[in-house]
């Protein structure tokens, strides 16, 4: 089975922090990887998609990685603000369907 | 922009009761998901469609089905809901299978089973 793992479940780090994320998917042969962002009772923000022939992108302070060899992503926050504070969900795309780590808590503390 | 729309926001239905939840995009993507969100279970599947009038069974159908007699809409249908379909639902779409596309969501409907 196709399965998403994120690690931490929960980051808590102080403003202006350097930070990483990790999704790591059990099966190499996907079509697309894409970051999230989810703020409290809302629906998913998308930050980022890397194409399975790409090895990474970047948006302004966030640049994910991926390496489909190990099965794994990265995503990468620089210059942490409050306004980061949110969850964080990485999202895999085999064939048709797309499936979901379940996420990392983020806090960045003033 | 892409545009997804879930009909409601917030929903209280009785136990037993026939559900209809609504999404709609406006950018003509083919595919179209339905997911369900839990505190500690993230994320689950319950049902995609990559064409009009086609459906794939996700990790979690039962109790649910879907309808998708046009392109922007897609439908989840609680037949009789239960308690324990008291969640977050969340609508996604794509633009097209086997391409490298994003997906976007709606903004989320959160349903409370009583």
């Amino acid at each position: 089975k196709q399965e998403v793992t994120q690690i931490p479940a929960a980051l808590s780090v102080p403003e202006g922090e350097n930070l990483v994320l990790n999704c790591s998917f059990t099966d190499s042969a996907i079509y697309n990887l894409q970051w999230f962002r989810q703020d409290p009772g809302k629906g998913l923000t998308s930050l980022l998609l890397i194409q399975s022939s790409q090895r990474e992108q970047t948006s302004g302070r966030l640049n994910a990685s991926l390496d489909k060899s190990s099965g794994r992503s990265t995503l990468y926050i620089a210059a942490s603000q409050p306004g980061d504070s949110a969850t964080y969900l990485c999202a895999v795309s085999w064939n048709n369907d797309m499936r979901f780590g379940a996420g990392t808590r983020l806090t960045v503390k003033p | 922009d892409v545009k997804v729309t879930q009909s409601s926001r917030y929903l209280v239905k009785r136990t037993g009761e026939k559900v209809f939840l609504e999404c709609v995009q406006d950018m003509d993507h083919e595919n179209m998901f339905w997911y369900r969100q839990d505190p500690g279970l993230g994320l689950r599947l319950i049902y995609f469609s990559y064409d009009v009038k086609m459906k794939e069974k996700g990790d979690i159908p039962e109790g649910y089905s879907v309808s998708r007699e046009k392109k922007e809409r897609f439908s989840l249908i609680l037949e009789s809901a239960s308690t324990n379909q008291t969640s977050m639902y969340l609508c996604a779409s794509s633009l097209d299978r086997g391409l490298n596309t994003e997906a976007f969501f709606g903004q989320g409907t959160r349903l409370t089973v009583v």
